[in-house]
């Protein structure tokens, strides 16, 4: 099974700023990697998948980079509705899906 | 648009079985692979089970193999997961989703439906 472990597990950062999330792979997913958000009380929402295309409505202010074990999720300018909590997912094994434990984004 | 709605959560109690149901609505339901994924209270997503868009291929996570059964009928775009054998860690909101396509994520989930285990 690929594992995938997300740092760090909470994220304090003020409205306006840039918030940089990370998730590392076990062993090699290729470009294979998604993100996602989740607010209280809602399913996830896709935002990035191929590790740096953003699915359809995204904002611009959302990027992903990386490949092989090393990927980042990038908000350049936080607006007040991205804090919640962001997972990312690997597919590399696809359909056998793994998602990192997450990243709790919250207002500093 | 795509609409995809969940039901049959409910409390069971340990050893007991439930029938989910994904209902699905906006899209041509025969053609796209269906998973269902599962969120415990207050922890992260895990990924349960994958059924291929004719029913041809089903694949679990080890945590319920044997236990849980994937199921679709086309003509009534309607998913379904059958959880036997239920176990107090089965306890969370179990979405259904949709991938994009083979070989990449989901695009599509529902707002999810609460199965709780207790006795």
């Amino acid at each position: 099974e690929i594992v995938m472990t997300q740092s760090p597990a909470t994220l304090s950062v003020s409205p306006g700023e840039r918030a940089t999330l990370s998730c590392r792979a076990s062993q090699s997913v290729s470009s294979n990697l998604a993100w996602y958000q989740q607010k209280p009380g809602q399913a996830p929402r896709l935002l990035i998948y191929g590790a740096s295309t953003r699915a359809t409505g995204i904002p611009a202010r959302f990027s992903g980079s990386g490949s092989g074990t090393e990927f980042t999720l990038t908000i350049s300018s936080l607006q007040s509705e991205d804090f919640a909590v962001y997972y990312c997912q690997q597919y590399n094994n696809w359909p056998l899906y793994t998602f990192g434990q997450g990243t709790k984004l919250e207002i500093k | 648009q795509v609409q995809l709605v969940e039901s049959g959560g409910g409390v069971v109690q340990p050893g007991g079985s439930l029938r989910l149901s994904c209902a699905a609505s906006g899209f041509t339901f025969s053609s796209y692979g269906m998973h269902w994924v599962r969120q415990a209270p207050g922890k992260g997503l895990e990924w349960v089970a994958f059924i291929r868009y004719d029913g041809s291929n089903k694949y679990y996570a080890d945590s319920v193999k044997g236990r849980f059964t994937i199921s679709r009928d086309n003509s009534k775009n309607t998913l379904y997961l059958q959880m036997n054998s239920l176990r107090a860690e089965d306890t969370a909101v179990y979405y259904c989703a949709k991938e994009i396509m083979e070989w990449l994520p989901l695009d599509y989930w529902g707002q999810g439906t609460l199965v709780t285990v207790s006795s």
